[in-house]
């Protein structure tokens, strides 16, 4: 069966510093995937997609990047942390095809200090 | 784009009665809903969902209701139990074999159930 892993759970990190936020997937074959952030008590924003190795779509312009450099690792980067950048990080995959849905990961709560 | 609505914002029932969420969307080639549950501090878990050609699905105490014309989708909860309590997300996304199906969310319902 297919499980998603993310890591590290939660991360406090001072303004300006670097961010990596690391998602794998495993028992599919060429998934979709999908970084979102959740402020405290909001919805969910999504903020990149990809649908292959290498290609990433923004959703959002921030100082967020993401990058696919595996089939089933999509990665979550900033240079610089802004305060606004504190929240809930969730990532995601779907299947390909029209009935699959979407499973996420078991998240990450970024504070930046 | 795609923009969900979603209502009530928080909800609050006694044990044992009905729930029912529910949610809008605008752009009409959606074809795929789903809802989520997610429980505090957790990830959103998909509990059901239905597709354009369905008008109605249940799976016991959960059922959800399509209406495609007025573009708007309802989650109905029957004998609502304590750990029913969570925030619940309505979803509507266009899926194709060609597209990346990407998730437009609502902004969530807090129910409260009460013992």
């Amino acid at each position: 069966s297919q499980t998603i892993h993310q890591w590290p759970a939660t991360l406090v990190q001072p303004v300006g510093s670097p961010l990596s936020l690391e998602c794998t997937v495993e028992g599919t074959s060429n998934p979709n995937l999908y970084w979102y952030r959740q402020a405290a008590g909001r919805g969910l924003q999504l903020l990149f997609y990809s649908v292959g190795i290498g290609q990433i779509s923004s959703e959002v312009p921030q100082n967020l990047s993401a990058s696919r450099p595996q089939d089933r690792q999509f990665i979550l980067s900033s240079k610089k942390l802004l305060l606004s950048d504190s929240g809930f990080y969730l990532c995601a995959w779907r299947g390909t095809g029209k009935s699959s849905p979407l499973h996420f990961g078991n998240g990450t709560r970024l504070t930046v200090t | 784009g795609e923009n969900v609505e979603q209502h009530p914002s928080t909800l609050s029932v006694q044990e044992g009665d009905s729930a029912v969420i529910k949610c809008t969307y605008s752009d009409s080639a959606s074809n795929y809903f789903p809802w989520y549950k997610q429980e505090l501090g957790k990830r959103p878990q998909l509990i059901i969902d239905i597709r354009s050609n369905v008008g109605e699905k249940k799976d016991q105490r959960i059922a959800v209701t399509l209406n495609k014309t007025a573009k708007h989708f309802s989650l109905h909860i029957t004998e609502t139990q304590p750990e029913d309590s969570a925030v619940y997300f309505c979803a509507a996304i266009l899926l194709q074999y060609t597209n990346a199906g990407k998730s437009t969310f609502g902004d969530g319902t807090t129910l409260t159930v009460k013992p």
